[in-house]
């Protein structure tokens, strides 16, 4: 059973606002990411960390950023949302070890209006 | 360009019978590969991976096969049971670079009573 939680599932929000879309899980795990998912589209990663203190740009560009200040907490952050935002975004970690799974959190739809 | 193609957007399978998901991938330094399950609105659940190592990994009802020379596998469930209804994922790691999973566009599964 995986341990990683994202909230809100849902958020519908206005143009131009500031949102933090939060990620936490139990597991220890040093690896984190987080997806950006349309309908009927592969999932893009938009962000990555290794541990603490370190943070990378995924291959889709995303106007979101990213922090890595715990073990356990993932949060991001848009600065001001758009339409264009509008998505489903997953929150996953993993083990330290090379070829493991990745555990994916239950998301967060947003909305953008 | 998409390293990891899921060409078929859809099947449908009767209970009880073999549903077939197939994969196709480019990338030659992909080295795990792994089948991710997905409801609507919820994270994606791992369901079961294979190392490039192996050409069969097996697991209750679902197996795995990986064909390196031509960079196709397939997911094979049987019996098919009507909560076995989601989209599938396949996703690749080059697990000794990124670690990150590229992943397929899914295909829709339903599984007809």
């Amino acid at each position: 059973e995986a341990d990683i939680y994202q909230t809100p599932r849902y958020l519908v929000i206005g143009t131009g606002k500031k949102i933090t879309l939060e990620c936490s899980q139990t597991m220890g795990h040093d690896k984190m990411y987080w997806y950006q998912q349309d309908p009927g589209m592969e999932l893009h990663l938009i962000h990555y960390s290794y541990g603490v203190n370190s943070t990378e740009k995924g291959d889709l560009s995303s106007e979101s950023t990213v922090s890595r200040i715990r073990t356990e907490h993932f949060p991001l952050t848009l600065e001001s949302a758009r339409p264009s935002h509008t998505s489903q975004y997953l929150c996953a970690s993993s083990a330290r070890a090379s070829n493991t799974e990745a555990f994916f959190g239950q998301g967060t739809r947003l909305t953008v209006v | 360009d998409q390293q990891v193609k899921q060409n078929s957007p859809s099947l449908s399978v009767q209970e009880g019978r073999i549903s077939i998901l197939n994969c196709d991938y480019t990338n030659s330094m992909f080295d795990y590969f792994l089948w991710y399950k997905k409801y609507p609105a919820e994270g994606p659940t791992f369901l079961i991976s294979i190392s490039s190592i192996k050409d069969k990994n097996e697991d209750g009802r679902f197996t795995v096969f990986l064909n390196k020379s031509a960079k196709h596998l397939s997911l094979h469930i049987v019996p098919s049971q009507p909560g076995d209804s989601a989209v599938y994922f396949c996703a690749a790691s080059d697990g000794a670079g990124s670690y990150q999973l590229t992943f397929g566009k899914g295909t829709k599964l339903s599984v007809i009573p």
